[in-house]
């Protein structure tokens, strides 16, 4: 079975670019989460999604940052414009929400960003 | 505040020695809890979860770990550890979104 799918793996990139990762969740999941994680702030939930729609986006950073999911099997997180602050590893993971409780999250192998 | 805390940020253990990480989380309720395992360049891996009932869960790999109510503890066992044990450790809590610990990194010596 394919699990969750990222790219790209790295990326490397110019202060004030625009980045955009991408994540394909695991078919049948109905919930899709964006991590991010650094040696500063450990693992930090961005925002996530249930059934394709934003539940909680309140761990995005600021308006540079945005999140879509236009459909069951694509997610992306957007960097606009992108500052060395970045720089961390994107985890996207994604599980099956039954009834209001947790299930066990799967992640990607993330996408580590490096913005000069 | 809820929250997750791992008081150990690195372990040294030996191999074949047994092996416990702590884990103390401050939650309102029981919380579903949760180790995952994260070695380096990948993602993180489920190891166990605990909802409710037995507080004594089994994990893959061969690990372990005990809810315990008392002491706000949910600490990851292992009775002899392997070398490719070597890997970060998460602690986490939630209900739909997690909340992951600083972790533990876990090195194994020889």
């Amino acid at each position: 079975d394919a699990g969750v799918i990222q790219s790209p793996r790295h990326e490397v990139t110019e202060m004030g670019q625009e980045v955009t990762l991408r994540c394909k969740p695991i078919s049948g999941h109905n919930s899709l989460f964006w991590y991010r994680q650094t040696m500063m702030r450990g693992l930090e939930l961005l925002i996530y999604f249930n059934n394709n729609v934003p539940i909680d986006d309140s761990g995005m950073p600021e308006d540079r940052f945005s999140a879509k999911m236009p459909n069951a099997s694509f997610s992306t997180l957007k960097i606009q414009p992108s500052e060395p602050r970045d720089s961390a590893v994107y985890f996207c993971a994604s599980s099956w929400l039954a009834g209001g409780g947790t299930g066990e999250l799967f992640f990607g192998e993330g996408s580590r960003l490096t913005v000069l | 505040a809820q929250s997750v805390t791992q008081p150990d940020i690195h372990i040294t253990v030996s191999e074949g020695a047994s092996l416990e990480l702590r884990c103390n989380y401050s939650y309102g309720a029981t919380p579903y809890l949760f180790w995952y395992v994260q070695s380096p360049g990948q993602g993180l891996q489920l190891l166990l979860k605990y909802f409710s009932g037995d507080t004594l869960v089994q994990g893959i790999k061969g690990f372990e770990a005990e809810f315990k109510r008392s002491q706000s503890s949910f600490n990851l066992r292992k009775p002899s550890v392997h070398w490719s044990d070597a890997a970060e450790y998460f602690c986490a809590f939630g209900n739909e979104k997690l909340t992951f610990g600083t972790g533990t990194r876990l090195t194994i010596i020889p």
